[in-house]
């Protein structure tokens, strides 16, 4: 089975110092990756999405960037986080191919930027 | 217009009671529809897909009416397991990504 794995799980960074959040699928190959932050009582924004390696969609413009170094791989990362980057990263994955849509979220990173 | 648009309630409802969500869609070519459950600080889980004019599992029933672009969800004796985050979430018709509602919170008190 398919499982999807998140670090950290809790993140507190002053204003100014850089970002790496990881995130790794198992069980599947060439999936589509997914970076999401969800704000304090706000719905998912879609931040990037990768349908293969080294291939990015960026949604938002912002400081933020993500990679996909490997297939099952996909990083977030700024070199200067804002007190507006806090919040809940989710990264989720789906099917690369087939009808279904279902896309499946890790854990999670909550950051809070001080 | 917002893409997705939920209630955000919250909806308070006795143990045993059904209660409905509904969702609307601004994309007409929408094809795939899904509605997730969040709990209090943790991640989205996919509670039922949508792909034809319905789904049923368990007691929970989604229904989707294409010609006025909703979705609902339909709980039946709510469980207060039940009490959550309840997100519409709508395929774009590209088909890469999903777009979510800001979701619908239910409370279900003893």
């Amino acid at each position: 089975s398919q499982t999807i794995h998140q670090w950290p799980a809790t993140l507190v960074q002053p204003v100014g110092s850089p970002l790496s959040l990881e995130c790794t699928v198992e069980g599947t190959s060439n999936p589509n990756l997914y970076w999401y932050r969800q704000a304090a009582g706000r719905g998912l924004q879609l931040l990037f999405y990768s349908v293969g390696i080294g291939q990015i969609s960026s949604e938002v413009p912002q400081n933020l960037s993500a990679s996909r170094p490997q297939d099952r791989q996909f990083i977030l990362s700024s070199k200067k986080l804002l007190l507006s980057d806090s919040g809940f990263y989710l990264c989720a994955w789906r099917r690369g191919s087939g009808a279904t849509y279902e896309q499946y979220f890790g854990p999670g990173t909550r950051l809070t930027v001080t | 217009r917002k893409e997705v648009e939920q209630d955000p309630g919250p909806f308070n409802v006795p143990e045993g009671a059904t209660v409905a969500f509904n969702c609307t869609y601004s994309n007409s070519a929408s094809q795939s529809f899904f509605w997730y459950r969040q709990d209090c600080r943790k991640e989205p889980k996919l509670l039922m897909s949508v792909y034809s004019s319905g789904n049923e599992d368990g007691r929970f029933t989604a229904q989707l009416n294409r010609a006025s672009q909703y979705i609902s969800l339909l709980i039946r004796d709510s469980k207060l397991s039940d009490s959550a985050t309840y997100l519409c979430v709508v395929n774009s018709p590209a088909g890469n990504m999903l777009t979510f509602g800001g979701g619908t919170r239910l409370m279900v008190k003893p």
